[in-house]
């Protein structure tokens, strides 16, 4: 069945580090791919999305490219912040109709020093 | 504020017992998924309803149920609960049945078994 593998974390880095979380995933027709963050104590909020091949998804600083070639879509961001310290979350959204539902990796909890 | 809330925020109960999560989505989605969040199982998918009807099942226990309202709002029922029960459940909606929408995520009730 379709699966998403991310990153072990805990990832820690200091403040204005690239980042670069990874995310690989097994689906069979053409999913669409989502990075959601969660800030401790809140529910998950999506970051960015991409829905074809080659797509770009982008926000806050944040990026990530659908490469169906070797089925990935890397999370990286080029200074990370204090305030981006959370658990992100690699998702894929496959099927249609009436067979909907996300499936998520299993996350990677990420610590930025100052 | 993502414009999903979920009530109550934290539920503490004892094992055998029932217990009732409440969930509006946002103004006009008509697509209601629920998932249970804990820390050696990750993010798991429950259930979906849409405008009322069951439209996917997840790893959904049969000591749980799920139900749709006719004003969209929609109720997670856990029975015979169990230690293992303990976790974060979210809500999240969306607009359409169409998997390449996003899912806008509820702040989750933390309920503990005791």
């Amino acid at each position: 069945g379709d699966s998403v593998t991310q990153m072990e974390g805990p990832v820690t880095l200091s403040e204005e580090a690239f980042l670069t979380i990874n995310c690989t995933y097994t689906a069979t027709g053409y999913p669409s791919l989502f990075w959601y963050v969660q800030y401790p104590g809140e529910g998950l909020q999506l970051l960015l999305k991409a829905t074809k091949a080659d797509d770009k998804g982008s926000n806050k600083g944040f990026e990530a490219t659908y490469r169906k070639e070797t089925t990935s879509f890397h999370l990286e961001k080029g200074s990370v912040q204090v305030s981006d310290s959370a658990v992100y979350f690699c998702a894929l959204s496959s099927g249609y109709s009436s067979a909907s539902k996300i499936i998520f990796g299993s996350g990677t909890r990420l610590s930025i020093r100052p | 504020d993502s414009g999903v809330t979920q009530t109550p925020k934290h539920l503490i109960t004892a094992t055998g017992q029932r217990v009732t999560l409440r969930c509006s989505p946002r103004s006009g989605d008509l697509s209601v998924y629920w998932y249970q969040q804990s820390l050696d199982q990750g993010l798991q998918f429950l259930i979906q309803y849409y405008n009322g009807e069951e439209r996917a099942k997840g790893n959904i226990l049969e000591r749980f149920s799920a139900q749709q309202f006719p004003d969209l709002h929609s109720e997670l029922n856990l029975s015979s609960l169990e230690l293992g029960d303990s976790a974060l459940y979210f809500c999240a909606s969306s607009p359409i049945v169409s998997p390449y929408n996003e899912q806008f995520f509820g702040p989750g009730t933390r309920l503990t078994v005791l």
